[in-house]
């Protein structure tokens, strides 16, 4: 089974921090994705990445970064952590046109 | 760009009886239509999708099924269970994208014994 880690389930930061998401994935995969859920709002994209150093702007870029320096591990990267990004954060991967593989989340609160 | 609807918000149903829920895309390019059931703090899992040359797809007690003139789909879960409580969310992909996914909003099902 694909295996798509998140290294932090919990997190707590307060605003004006810079906060690294880590997102590791095991299958080789090239695409990788992450998402932030609300209540309402359903799955928004972020950020994704075809390739190592590639990334595109997803529908709710502004505020945040992404690193992908290595096949295997994508970064979402919090600039200046504000209340207004408290949310639960999922990375994906997926490796041919099929279902995403979604990691266990990061429920991410600002304070 | 794709804008993927999703009805109802929440649903509540008793054991036993049958759960639609239904989504509409707007991209008539969107080939791939998957569908996403997350259990309360866990990760969404994949638990059917059908692709745009097929109209109804099962799997046991879920079925799936597109209507590509209309640029509608629906889950379909019979004999519901306790189990099948969750959120379900649905999505769309388009071909020239690559792998991007536009969801629904998701849907809360809720199973009453």
């Amino acid at each position: 089974d694909v295996k798509v880690t998140q290294s932090s389930r919990y997190l707590v930061k307060r605003t004006g921090e810079k906060v690294f998401l880590e997102c590791v994935q095991d299958m080789d995969h090239e695409n990788m994705f992450w998402y932030r859920q609300d209540p309402g709002l359903g799955l928004r994209l972020i950020y994704f990445s075809y390739d190592v150093k590639m990334k595109e702007k997803g529908d709710i870029p502004e505020g945040y970064s992404v690193s992908r320096e290595k096949k295997e591990r994508f970064s979402l990267i919090l600039e200046s952590a504000s209340t207004n990004q408290t949310s639960m954060y999922l990375c994906a991967s997926i490796g041919s046109l099929k279902g995403y593989t979604f990691g266990s989340g990061t429920r991410l609160t600002v304070v | 760009g794709e804008n993927v609807e999703q009805h109802p918000s929440t649903l509540s149903v008793q054991e036993g009886d049958s759960a639609v829920i239904k989504c509409t895309y707007s991209d008539s390019a969107s080939n791939y239509f998957p569908w996403y059931k997350q259990e309360l703090g866990k990760r969404p899992q994949l638990i059917i999708d059908i692709r745009s040359n097929v109209g109804e797809k099962k799997d046991q007690r879920i079925a799936v099924t597109l209507n590509k003139t209309a640029k509608h789909f629906s889950l379909h879960i019979t004999e519901t269970q306790p189990e099948d409580s969750a959120v379900y969310f649905c999505a769309a992909s388009l071909s020239n994208t690559g792998n991007q996914f536009y969801f629904g909003t998701g849907t809360s099902l809720t199973v009453i014994p």
